[in-house]
């Protein structure tokens, strides 16, 4: 079955540490993206890519890298300058004017 | 810029109706509507168009007012399983931005 795997599903990490959240897809998507949910504020925008090798910032970029070097693949990395990064993370890809499938998503915690 | 919902948050019974409104202050050319059951991904509802087209769900129906930036979803008969926080997510005047969410509504449906 097609769909979006995010591993792991629970990363802690300790501070000034880097971290990187997976996130495959095999829908053959060209669009993916990376939001983060904090409680009561929805689902707020890190970075999303159109294309191979192409990204683009969201309005919370600070903090976190991105890269795409294969279609399939889109990994976000927390680094130690993001002072907050205790959050439920949420990748999702999509096809032109179709819904978005979301992954089931990485819960980080800082200790 | 974030769209905002309304209610936060609804209760009902089984069988009864709800409304839930999403605006923006930018002009729309779609917009998504999603629901998230606790500690789960966002699942994909419905999506308008600019223009008219629809795509989503058979059970769930919403307007799209593009003069007026505003979406509504309407779920009737409620059941059980709607449960859950739905977002809206607004995308920009052309086909390759992506989403930004709403922080969403709050449904408790009870028997």
């Amino acid at each position: 079955d097609g769909g979006i795997t995010q591993s792991p599903k629970y990363l802690f990490r300790k501070e000034g540490q880097n971290v990187t959240l997976s996130c495959e897809q095999n829908l053959n998507h060209d669009a993916m993206y990376w939001y983060r949910q904090d409680p009561g504020q929805g689902l707020r925008l890190i970075y999303y890519s159109q294309i191979v090798n192409d990204f683009q910032k969201g309005d919370i970029a600070e903090g976190y890298s991105v890269s795409r070097e294969k279609k399939e693949s889109f990994p976000l990395t927390v680094t130690s300058a993001q002072k907050n990064p205790t959050a439920f993370y949420l990748c999702a890809s999509s096809e032109d004017s179709y819904g978005y499938t979301f992954g089931s998503g990485t819960r980080l915690t800082v200790v | 810029q974030q769209p905002v919902q309304s209610p936060q948050a609804v209760i009902l019974r089984e069988g009864e109706d709800a409304v839930i409104n999403c605006s923006s202050s930018k002009a729309l050319y779609s917009v998504h509507w999603y629901r998230q059951k606790h500690g789960e991904a966002p699942v994909f509802l419905m999506i308008l168009l600019k223009g008219g087209e629809q795509k989503g769900h058979e059970k769930i129906s919403a307007s799209f007012n593009e003069k007026k930036q505003q979406s509504s979803l309407y779920l009737t008969a409620s059941q059980l399983s709607y449960s859950g926080t739905y977002f809206c997510g607004t995308g920009g005047n052309w086909a390759g931005t992506a989403l930004i969410f709403g922080k969403g509504t709050t449904l408790s449906v009870s028997s």
